[in-house]
């Protein structure tokens, strides 16, 4: 069956370093591959996504590349902020059927000043 | 914008007692969801549902139950609750014709059973 696998955490980073957070998955045919962010005492939340091969996706700073030839989707920002302390989950989406989403376990970043 | 919406945010329940977790979404989707999210294992699909009148198991469904009787609303039941059950749950929806959309998410509702 599907599956993801992310680095695990926590990852504590000063303001303003780079950030890499690994993602790698397997899967039969051509998912869509998403990050999703949670805030503390929230639901997660769509942070960016890509549906084929060599899209990249990009939002607030933050961009991951769909490379099929590795099976991966690592997220990257340049440079972190203290707001961007959160937990970082990568998913797959299967577009058949119910559309079912396989999450990873997820990352937790501490941005400290 | 509420999107979607879970009550109650947060219960404290005895072993063996029953409760009902509410999921209501306002977008108007046909696919609903609920997860439960324990520390190091991510997100867990319990049961999911394609449309109003219809439910479905998922990876973990044993100890609960759903329904589905308005599209809006897709409800998560506990019959017997038991310290294993003790989560973050959450909801979510999706729409059915739209391709390569994400799951929009509750707030998540947080149970401890003792």
């Amino acid at each position: 069956g599907d599956s993801v696998t992310q680095m695990e955490g926590p990852v504590t980073l000063s303001e303003e370093a780079f950030l890499t957070i690994n993602c790698t998955y397997t899967a039969t045919g051509y998912p869509s591959l998403f990050w999703y962010v949670q805030y503390p005492g929230e639901g997660l939340q769509l942070l960016l996504k890509a549906t084929k091969a060599d899209d990249k996706g990009s939002n607030k700073g933050f961009e991951a590349t769909y490379r099929k030839e590795t099976t991966s989707f690592h997220l990257e920002k340049g440079s972190v902020q203290v707001s961007d302390s959160a937990v970082y989950f990568c998913a797959l989406s299967e577009t058949g059927g119910y559309q079912k989403v396989t999450f990873g376990t997820g990352t937790k970043l501490q941005v400290i000043p | 914008n509420a999107g979607v919406t879970q009550t109650p945010k947060f219960r404290v329940l005895k072993t063996g007692q029953s409760m009902t977790l509410l999921c209501a979404q306002d977008m108007n989707h046909e696919y609903m969801y609920w997860y439960r999210q324990d520390p190091g294992m991510g997100l867990r699909l319990i049961h999911y549902s394609v449309g109003e009148g219809t439910t479905a198991k998922g990876e973990v469904p044993d100890g609960y139950n759903v329904s589905r009787l308005k599209k809006q609303n897709f409800l998560l039941g506990l019959e017997s609750a038991a310290p294993s059950q003790t989560s973050v749950y959450f909801c979510a929806s999706r729409d059915r014709d739209l391709k390569n959309q994400p799951q929009h998410f509750g707030d998540g509702t947080r149970l401890s059973i003792l």
